[in-house]
């Protein structure tokens, strides 16, 4: 089957422009994460829902940054007002991870590459 | 909060050596550590998990070996090749659900 979907595979915006990126996780799976990963740098975690439980946004850089996600599918990350050091490869993944339950397998998206001119 | 050491930063082995990548973990409410695998232009894709009621897991070329008193954990790569060349990451849980804290990442390179 069809695994994780970002898009766009590439953005390139201007300092102070507000930013989209769009995860089509994988049917089914309750569980997905964003990502942030920059040049050289491991994988920062940024926020994480779970069903229909209140998001997990500890991850959150700051309140320029938010996700939402509709239907307990489509998940789309914002970025109000970008900076330059926002420049990044954005990671989205999922996993079915029944809620409580340990970890299952995340199936990670190719990314979505920000770069702020 | 969770943090996960990783080390070394880079690697580079020759053919048919053995890769050593390294991850230290501070605390975890339970035991899971999976290393996953990123191919440039590719999200990271899961490698190898353990679950250490064992203290090793041995997949084909690739084994886990865990020392849960020293909350550290290792991958070893047997005879690498140059299609093993990607930058590794380990993890471990953080919090009560699935949530999972990446080291910073070690790039192998292995020259034919």
């Amino acid at each position: 089957g069809a695994g994780v979907s970002q898009s766009p595979s590439n953005k390139v915006t201007e300092k102070g422009k507000d930013v989209e990126l769009r995860c089509d996780p994988i049917s089914g799976h309750t569980a997905l994460y964003w990502y942030r990963q920059s040049l050289g740098q491991g994988l920062e975690f940024l926020i994480y829902f779970q069903g229909n439980s209140a998001p997990d946004k500890s991850g959150l850089p700051s309140d320029r940054f938010s996700a939402e996600r509709t239907g307990g599918s489509v998940s789309t990350l914002t970025i109000q007002r970008t900076q330059q050091e926002d420049s990044a490869v954005y990671l989205c993944a999922s996993s079915l991870a029944p809620a409580g339950l340990s970890t299952d397998t995340q199936y990670f998206g190719p990314g979505t590459r920000l770069t702020v001119l | 909060q969770q943090q996960v050491k990783q080390s070394p930063q880079s690697l580079i082995v020759q053919k048919g050596g053995i890769s050593i990548i390294n991850c230290a973990y501070e605390n975890t409410a339970f035991d899971y550590f999976p290393w996953y695998q990123q191919f440039p232009g590719k999200g990271p894709a899961l490698l190898i998990a353990i679950r250490p009621d064992v203290s090793e897991k041995k997949e084909g070329r690739f084994t886990i070996s865990f020392n849960k008193s020293a909350k550290q954990f290792s991958l070893h790569i047997m005879d690498s090749q140059p299609g093993d060349s990607a930058t590794y990451f380990c993890a471990a849980p953080s919090g009560g659900y699935n949530k999972l804290i990446f080291g910073a990442g070690t790039r192998l390179a292995v020259h034919p």
